[in-house]
């Protein structure tokens, strides 16, 4: 979806490594996840920000770390990136006047050797 | 807390054949259900969500999903597959408060031609 972008789309690093990854969107929402997604694990949820002064941990948290700089940017850190951190990153959109639906970018693709 | 079972990590259907992809689910209170579909190198796209009213609810591309208190489910279905309905289908589930979604690990749907 045009509407969410994140950068880069693909990324090969090294264990150890600060690596972030960035969310933009264009949809004016107000709410912002991060998503991690592994095979058979399904979609497991990161952080997530219900507005520029909202921070919230979801179900995986440890090791990462976030920041909203506007309410159209969310960005997500590893702090010291290890390999079982290899994994499709996605960030995602919502809005509460549509039952929060969200919608998703087209996702980042972490390699960390 | 929530929780979301897709019991099949396959599915498998003849083109032109009905198609069913299943879901159960665990929450507090009364649901907001949603299906997202998921191409090849691709983000989650929204298919379809419940609210409230009519338990049979209709998506994007001909899907519908059917909404059973009593079962505590919401399975997706097609009345014909096609070839191209072959991808990755999650299931997701939150409550009526301000709490993000909960997704189910995804099932693989492959139509057969």
């Amino acid at each position: 979806d045009a509407d969410v972008t994140q950068t880069p789309r693909n990324r090969i690093t090294k264990t150890g490594k600060r690596i972030m990854l960035e969310c933009s969107q264009t949809k004016g929402h107000d709410r912002m996840y991060w998503y991690r997604q592994d095979p058979g694990l399904g979609l497991r949820l990161i952080y997530y920000s219900f507005d520029v002064k909202d921070i919230n941990k979801g179900e995986i948290s440890d090791g990462y770390s976030v920041s909203r700089q506007a309410q159209a940017k969310f960005s997500l850190s590893l702090e010291s990136a290890i390999p079982n951190q290899t994994a499709l990153y996605f960030c995602a959109t919502s809005d509460p006047g549509t039952s929060n639906t969200q919608y998703f970018g087209p996702g980042t693709r972490l390699t960390v050797l | 807390a929530q929780s979301v079972a897709q019991p099949e990590d396959q599915v498998n259907v003849a083109e032109g054949n009905p198609l069913t992809v299943k879901c159960t689910y665990s929450v507090s209170g009364n649901p907001y259900l949603f299906w997202y579909v998921q191409y090849p190198n691709r983000g989650l796209q929204f298919l379809l969500k419940y609210i409230t009213g009519d338990n049979l609810v209709k998506g994007s591309y001909g899907f519908e999903a059917e909404f059973n208190k009593s079962q505590t489910s919401f399975h997706l279905k097609k009345p014909s597959a096609l070839v191209s309905d072959s991808a990755l289908y999650f299931c997701a589930v939150r409550d009526r408060g301000n709490t993000p979604l909960v997704f189910g690990k995804g099932t693989r749907l492959s139509v057969i031609a």
